[in-house]
């Protein structure tokens, strides 16, 4: 069945960069989109972009552009977001999720990884 | 706005129908579908409705979903304990190009 596995949880100083891992397996995942979303603890859901792994394409939510890099290794069948410039704010647990290219249903993510937690303190 | 707005909390007994909102505008939920996830603690959202009404296979139907305008409304009959935790929608807006989630709301079970 699909899954996808992210990589442990990081630790890391301001200014740093951080880069997590999601891995799918079960389906080729060259007809889907992975999705980033975030959430500190104890609070709501943020979205962070997406890529295709099938051309490399991304998008990225404004507020986090500029800092963010979504990229595909098509050799390992993962993906990473790299997030530079990290801050106090930037602590939440990080989700890759599938989007299934349902273009009538923008945001409908059938698949998650469990999640990493990114905690960013001096 | 940039965020689709939830009550931060619902409640009900056992047996009971309870229906928790999702308030958005024009760009998000006016003019797109909306999902609807549920988060269990400590673990990853779930899929719970798609496209405003449709369930996911294994999602037990006493769960539903619908949209009116730029509101839209899950509810869930017969609550059972196991439905004590947080729920969230999300939209497209296609004037922020982004993807928007709810608030989120804690469904607790009196």
């Amino acid at each position: 069945q699909v899954q996808l596995v992210q990589s442990g949880t990081e630790v890391k100083k301001p200014g740093a960069s951080v880069k997590v891992s999601c891995k799918a397996s079960g389906d080729t995942f060259t007809g889907y989109d992975i999705n980033w979303v975030r959430q500190a603890p104890g609070q709501g859901l943020e979205w962070m972009g997406w890529i295709t792994p099938k051309s490399g394409y991304t998008g990225y939510a404004q507020w986090i552009q500029g800092r963010v890099t979504m990229t595909w290794d098509t050799s390992t069948s993962t993906a990473y977001m790299e997030l530079s410039s990290l801050r106090s704010d930037d602590t939440a647990v990080y989700y890759c999720a599938r989007f299934p290219n349902d273009y009538n249903n923008l945001g409908l993510f059938d698949y998650w990884g469990q999640g990493t937690l990114v905690t960013v303190s001096s | 706005q940039s965020v689709l707005t939830q009550p931060p909390s619902a409640s009900g007994t056992p047996g009971q129908r309870v229906t928790i909102s999702c308030s958005g505008g024009s760009f998000n939920i006016g003019s797109n579908t909306v999902n609807w996830y549920q988060q269990l603690p400590g673990t990853a959202p779930k899929l719970l409705i798609y496209g405003n009404s449709h369930r996911p296979s294994g999602v037990p139907d006493r769960f539903s979903g619908s949209k009116s305008g730029t509101s839209a409304s899950l509810a869930i009959s017969g609550l059972q304990s196991e439905d004590e935790t947080d729920y969230f929608c999300a939209a497209w807006d296609a004037s922020l190009n982004a993807l928007l989630f709810g608030t989120g709301t804690k469904v607790t079970v009196l």
